[in-house]
């Protein structure tokens, strides 16, 4: 059974930090890995996806790396902005089946 | 295009009761999912469709059915609401291949007295 770890469950930042969000996972037998944003009361929204046979994708000031092999995955984020906080979601694709991790509470105060 | 839609937003049910949640979506999706979130637990799969008249079971289906019988839509029942089942309940869809990408509507609260 997949196992998706989110490190570290809550992580506050101050303003202009550079910060990384860390996704391990047990089952390296994936199609691909996407990172979700979620805001408070809010749905979740897609950032990046992550096909299995790729190493990184980038958005914007979003850079998302994995490392099948090892099963894991870093979602680094670049001069952070309050309007950043929120949850971040790390799920994994795998037989059609999207496995979620618990998340990390991301907090950037100004 | 209006994506991933959910009604309702919020209800509140008694024991016992039932109810249907509706999913829709307009983006011609084979791949349709339930979901639901709880504090500590993360999200976790509740029932999945690969094509319209066919549902399948996730990780926890146990007291909810579901019926797919057009494509955009995937309805999720909850025959005897227990409190249990309080909480906060996402659809999604999914473009083609199993590298596809999932989308998601914007939840309905689900509370059991």
């Amino acid at each position: 059974k997949q196992e998706v770890t989110q490190i570290p469950a809550a992580l506050s930042v101050p303003e202009g930090e550079n910060l990384v969000l860390n996704c391990s996972f047990t089952d390296s037998a994936i199609y691909n890995l996407q990172w979700f944003r979620q805001d408070p009361g809010k749905g979740l929204t897609s950032l990046l996806l992550i096909q299995s046979s790729q190493r990184e994708q980038t958005s914007g000031r979003l850079n998302a790396s994995l490392d099948k092999s090892s099963g894991r995955s870093t979602l680094y984020i670049a001069a952070s902005q309050p309007g950043d906080s929120a949850t971040y979601l790390c799920a994994v694709m795998g037989e059609g089946k999207l496995t979620f991790g618990q998340g990390t509470i991301l907090t950037v105060h100004p | 295009n209006a994506g991933v839609t959910q009604t309702p937003k919020f209800r509140v049910l008694k024991t016992g009761q039932s109810m249907t949640l509706l999913c829709a979506q307009d983006m011609n999706h084979e791949y349709m999912y339930w979901y639901r979130q709880d504090p500590g637990m993360g999200l976790r799969l509740i029932h999945y469709s690969v094509g319209e008249g066919t549902t399948a079971k996730g990780e926890v289906p146990d007291g909810y059915n579901v019926s797919r019988l057009k494509k955009q839509n995937f309805l999720l029942g909850l025959e005897s609401a227990a409190p249990s089942q309080t909480s906060v309940y996402f659809c999604a869809s999914r473009t083609p291949g199993q590298g596809g990408t999932q989308y998601f509507g914007p939840g309905t609260r689900l509370l059991v007295l």
